[in-house]
């Protein structure tokens, strides 16, 4: 659904430890999910996607998660850096309007030293 | 290879003066899209655009929001008569291939403040 402007949920991790953070999304017709990482005053960088016939994939440090049953998405990122502070978002990409993201609200990520 | 270029990267201006948001694609993108992002919140998509086409703008503002990406030059996204609630980052995306499974490389943004 659409955000309201509340406050950014906020994960705070200790360095080193592994970080998780969940997401939902909306639409059953979505194929192609995608999450983004946006430091301060930046625009948003790509980390890693997945397509709706997979349900694992697996990159640098990060991996995704899919579950099309409760259409819920994860990132989980191994040993968590102070590099990795930074608001994360999902995006999903519907098959009747492959162009358009739909973004979530967001999770802030904080890495403890 | 230059990335998604955008700017001004901050803009301020008075209420009921014009925006001029201005987006350069990566060198070989032909389809670019303008997202605005309120703070706290994530991006909402506003408009697509592949060169001279206005592809989709069902999220643009039905009034004094305007976007054109010509032959040649940036994208310009373009705000007639700023109001406070025009305040926002402004994103501009770039793609090679019309999206859906194409990663969209995404600017730095313009952070619009009207006063």
């Amino acid at each position: 659904g659409e955000s309201v402007g509340l406050h950014l949920p906020t994960l705070s991790v200790q360095e080193g430890d592994n970080s998780i953070i969940n997401c939902a999304y909306s639409n059953s017709a979505s194929d192609y999910f995608i999450w983004y990482k946006q430091e301060s005053g930046k625009g948003p960088q790509f980390i890693i996607d997945i397509r709706s016939n997979m349900d694992k994939r697996q990159g640098q440090r990060v991996t995704v998660l899919l579950n099309k049953t409760v259409k819920h998405l994860s990132l989980q990122i191994a040993a968590t850096q102070p590099g990795d502070s930074a608001v994360y978002f999902c995006a999903e990409n519907q098959a009747d309007s492959s162009y358009k993201l739909i973004f979530g609200s967001g999770t802030r990520l904080l890495v403890r030293p | 290879n230059a990335g998604v270029m955008q700017n001004p990267r901050h803009l301020v201006r008075r209420r009921g003066q014009e925006a001029r948001l201005r987006c350069s694609p990566m060198k070989g993108h032909s389809h670019v899209y303008w997202y605005r992002q309120l703070p706290e919140e994530g991006l909402k998509f506003m408009v697509y655009l592949q060169k001279e086409n206005i592809i989709d703008e069902s999220g643009m503002p039905k009034e004094r929001f305007s976007a054109e990406f010509p032959k040649e030059g940036p994208s310009i996204l373009r705000i007639q008569q700023v109001v406070r609630g025009d305040s926002a980052a402004y994103f501009c995306a770039s793609s090679p291939t019309q999206g859906g499974n194409t990663e969209a490389f995404f600017g730095q943004g313009t952070r619009l403040t009207v006063v």
